[in-house]
């Protein structure tokens, strides 16, 4: 496709209930990158894919995040048991191939907006 | 890490030029310079970045300090559809971008 696209785009949940939220990256880049954006704030970096090398998990909140990248393209952000703080809006990126010092330009999904009531 | 400070808000005139100010003193040698802006209940856009020199593009265009401790994004010919929230970023890693606050700009008729 012509850009990142995700899913769903809006998401409404109960307490202690997984989700699943989906990103497709833009055809051939190898590098996707998941963000968590609370009302009014800026991003949080939550998790980066390169290729195959093992995923840099530094900024899950917590355990009940996770993420997998299946076949170097398609990814999957599962957040369990959900809490009330975890509502924000996702969103997810892509760039080429990352290499020190060149400054990849990633590029945004629209987000998938969720709500835990 | 290289942080970035700017202004809470902005107002422009419609048609005329946008300035955005970013100060990152502490930015390193190898750290790029990266503007992003976000439109309401959209993802982040990609606008424009840059390493030592000024940069050009049909969206904007970028002005680096000799001293790369401060930069400014000028929008040439302000819209409303430029009312977003712009993001100066200072690339620490390669693996992710750090957002700040950024500042929010309000093109007025």
């Amino acid at each position: 496709g012509a850009g990142v696209s995700q899913s769903p785009s809006n998401k409404v949940t109960e307490k202690g209930k997984d989700v699943e939220l989906r990103c497709d990256p833009i055809s051939g880049h190898t590098a996707l990158y998941w963000y968590r954006q609370s009302l009014g704030q800026g991003l949080e970096f939550l998790i980066y894919f390169q290729g195959n090398s093992a995923p840099d998990k530094s900024g899950l909140p917590s355990d009940r995040f996770s993420a997998e990248r299946t076949g170097g393209s398609v990814s999957t952000l599962t957040i369990q048991r959900t809490q009330q703080e975890d509502s924000a809006v996702y969103l997810c990126a892509s760039s080429l191939v990352v290499t020190s010092g060149r400054g990849e330009t990633q590029y945004f999904g629209p987000g998938t907006r969720l709500l835990v009531l | 890490d290289a942080k970035t400070t700017q202004p809470t808000s902005m107002d422009c005139a419609e048609g005329r030029a946008a300035n955005l100010p970013c100060n990152h003193s502490t930015i390193s040698g190898n750290e790029y310079v990266y503007w992003y802006r976000q439109i309401h209940s959209q993802g982040p856009q990609y606008i424009i970045h840059g390493l030592k020199n000024n940069e050009t593009n049909e969206m904007a265009s970028l002005i680096i300090t000799e001293d790369r401790k401060s930069s400014t994004l000028i929008l040439p010919h302000a819209t409303l559809r430029d009312t977003a929230v712009y993001y100066c970023i200072v690339r620490v890693y390669d693996n992710d971008m750090r957002f700040g606050a950024g500042t929010r700009l309000t093109v007025k008729p």
